[in-house]
């Protein structure tokens, strides 16, 4: 059973630009939550979809979105780029939502921001 | 945002010697979990438990609910190599609709031969 699949591993942007982050979930997951990862704040939660559904957001600006699509697969955008942007952002999959399950995590995608 | 305390904030232990750490909260929460982090890595789930009072073994690992809901323990024992990596808590409340995580702050495992 392949796991959680995020892309790309790693980016490198500009501060102002746009980068979009693309998570796959486990096949059957239908619930996906993004979380960003620094040394700072640690793991913090962005956003939860289920059903292409956000159910649940976290303390992040506007700039940070998502979408989810009919496949489950998900999308997380974060516009006009600044430099604490920079973190591990990963997402999290888990065949369903409203119940405290354990969430599957993929490696991350590693945003740099310059 | 909000990250749960944990501690010891890093461990540095003998190969075979048992390792305890803690999470607490100001919060109630209904479920709490524990991962365990490598480099360049997501966490990967160790142990969930999902009733207060809960004790709940994965090999030589051993996780309680605490009775209060607002903390819980992760206990290893024997370590070996390969458990070095930064192990978190994570707090979990259920709206019925939706539910997130709150991760601790993290322990740093380092296990010298």
């Amino acid at each position: 059973k392949a796991g959680v699949t995020q892309t790309p591993r790693y980016l490198i942007k500009t501060r102002g630009q746009q980068v979009t982050l693309s998570c796959s979930p486990i096949s059957g997951h239908r619930s996906v939550s993004w979380y960003q990862q620094t040394p700072g704040q640690g793991l913090q939660f962005l956003f939860e979809y289920f059903s292409e559904t956000q159910r649940n957001k976290g303390n992040f600006p506007g700039r940070f979105s998502g979408r989810q699509f009919s496949n489950s697969r998900s999308e997380m955008n974060v516009s006009t780029l600044e430099l604490g942007d920079s973190a591990l952002y990963l997402c999290a999959s888990s065949s369903r939502t409203g119940g405290n399950y354990g969430y599957t995590f993929g490696s991350g995608t590693r945003l740099t921001v310059v | 945002g909000q990250q749960l305390n944990q501690s010891p904030q890093s461990m540095f232990i003998q190969e075979g010697e048992d390792v305890s750490m803690n999470c607490t909260s100001s919060s109630i929460f209904n479920t709490w979990l524990w991962y365990k982090q490598d480099p360049g890595e997501g966490p990967v789930l160790l142990i969930a438990l999902y009733k207060a009072g809960e004790l709940t073994s994965n090999g030589r690992l051993t996780a309680q609910f605490g009775i209060t809901r607002k903390d819980s323990f992760l206990n290893i024992s024997a370590s070996i190599p390969s458990d070095v990596g930064i192990y978190f808590c994570a707090g979990a409340i259920s709206t019925g609709t939706a539910s997130k995580l709150t991760f601790g702050t993290g322990t740093r495992l380092q296990v010298t031969l």
